[in-house]
């Protein structure tokens, strides 16, 4: 059972935009900055975002991250057939005094 | 640019400890935090814990009693030791630098390693 709450898939077709949501509470979200990760299945995590809003060089602008209250959501615009992938969203929580991750969302390109 | 390989234990027998190196290349291991993440198969990622470049560590209340890291900035590589594993220990490791809070921009492939008689 992960800290961070996602919905396990979404999907959308070429073209197109999604948006995924990560919810967590005031130890987490609510008071520490959010980042997201892309996965594909057996891979490495890749930070996509950071810092809520911030992508590392190289992350297409496609990809966006937003944070309201105790909840943070990633926007894919333009969808393309390599987006397919897991992705996750982290913060640092006080009760762990560590980072928590969500679960993942399957994002599925049609 | 800064690349990360865990060792690969392969096969851990319960009660067993899971001994797991990671080695940095392409940059000093000095003035970061360095993680060790997991992921048991189908399940999201579980941070177990990090070690600063100084040796110092702080580790995931879950696995505390169970958990050792180390460092050797002589060699550029720091360590995870689990101690008395069972099958719900296993899972694909990554190691990773962090930079702040929640935030690991540079990742190891991965290393599953399985707990099993």
């Amino acid at each position: 059972q992960s800290v961070l709450t996602q919905p396990p898939s979404a999907s959308g077709t070429p073209g197109q935009g999604v948006t995924m949501s990560c919810s967590g509470s005031s130890a987490n979200i609510g008071t520490y900055s959010v980042s997201w990760y892309q996965q594909l299945p057996g891979t490495a995590p890749k930070l996509l975002i950071y810092s809520n809003n911030q992508r590392p060089s190289g992350v297409p602008d496609r990809f966006s991250g937003s944070k309201s209250g105790t909840s943070a959501s990633l926007a894919i615009s333009g969808l393309q057939s390599e987006d397919e992938a897991y992705y996750s969203c982290a913060a640092w929580d006080d009760s762990l005094n560590g980072p928590v991750f969500g679960g993942g969302t399957k994002l599925t390109v049609l | 640019q800064v690349q990360l390989q865990e060792s690969d234990p392969g096969l851990v027998k319960p009660s067993e400890t899971l001994s797991l190196t990671c080695t940095v290349s392409g940059g000093s291991i000095g003035t970061y935090y360095w993680s060790w993440i997991r992921q048991p198969p189908g399940k999201g990622l579980e941070w177990i814990g990090h070690i600063y470049y100084s040796g110092s560590t702080h580790y995931n209340p879950s696995h505390k009693s169970r958990v050792t890291m180390s460092v050797d900035t002589s060699k550029n590589l720091f360590s995870l030791h689990l101690r008395s594993v069972t099958a719900a220990d296993t899972a694909l490791y990554f190691c990773a630098r962090q930079i702040l809070g929640a935030k690991h921009d540079v990742w190891g492939q991965g290393t599953m390693v399985t707990v099993s008689s």
